[in-house]
């Protein structure tokens, strides 16, 4: 069956980066689109932007250009989201998603990162 | 970049009743790809519709989406007590992908 399965929770300082990681199984990881969404702490969702891991193409909001980081690794099945210069406005789960003939049909967990000083 | 404005943001219901949940596009979403999903608390969201009117696998048939263009309609006929939860709409027609900001369904 397929899953993706996330890294686990983080907590970082403003102005640092994180990583969180997405690793999936039950499917050819290569062949479909992974996206970013976040979710701030009782808000709504937040695209951020996308990777193909078969040939590492990406896209990404405006909002996040600059910041974003997406990479996959394919050896491993799995997929990257780094988000630099944190502040905390950043403060959100993170989740990561497949995109197929559904779009978003299967989800990562969600992984918290927290920015506090 | 398309706003998509989901109305209303909170619609008040009983179990066994119709929830009829509203996404309007501030432009026309390209080929209809306006996809809809549940979010229950702590957990992550749930596709029940893609392509307007198409229900996902394992999606009840109570569920249904219906538009195009810029103004999209979720129905939930007969109200589940497992239906309540915040939907969201989604445009993935042109980049960037947006969200709707979402409509909470509560008893």
């Amino acid at each position: 069956q397929v899953q993706l399965v996330q890294s686990g929770a983080e907590r970082r300082k403003p102005g640092s980066s994180v990583t969180v990681s997405c690793k999936g199984s039950g499917y050819t990881f290569s062949a479909h689109y992974i996206h970013w969404v976040r979710q701030a702490p009782g808000q709504g969702l937040e695209w951020m932007g996308f990777i193909y891991p078969n040939t590492d193409g990406t896209g990404f909001s405006q909002k996040f250009q600059g910041r974003l980081t997406l990479t996959a690794d394919t050896s491993i099945n799995t997929a990257y989201m780094e988000l630099a210069n944190l502040t905390t406005d950043d403060t959100a789960t993170y989740f990561c998603t497949r995109l197929s003939r559904v779009p978003f049909d299967f989800w990562g967990q969600g992984s918290l990162v927290t920015v506090s000083s | 970049e398309i706003v998509l404005t989901q109305s209303p943001g909170t619609l008040s219901l009983s179990p066994g009743e119709r929830a009829t949940l509203s996404c309007r596009a501030s432009d026309s979403v390209t080929r209809n790809f306006l996809s809809w999903f549940q979010q229950k608390p702590g957990q992550a969201p749930r596709v029940l519709i893609y392509a307007a009117s198409n229900r996902a696998t394992g999606v009840p048939d109570r569920f249904s989406g219906s538009g195009s263009g810029t103004d999209f309609t979720l129905t939930i006929n007969r109200l589940e007590p497992e239906d309540f939860a915040v939907y969201y709409c989604l445009q993935s027609g042109a980049s960037p992908w947006t969200f709707g900001q979402g409509t909470k369904v509560e008893v």
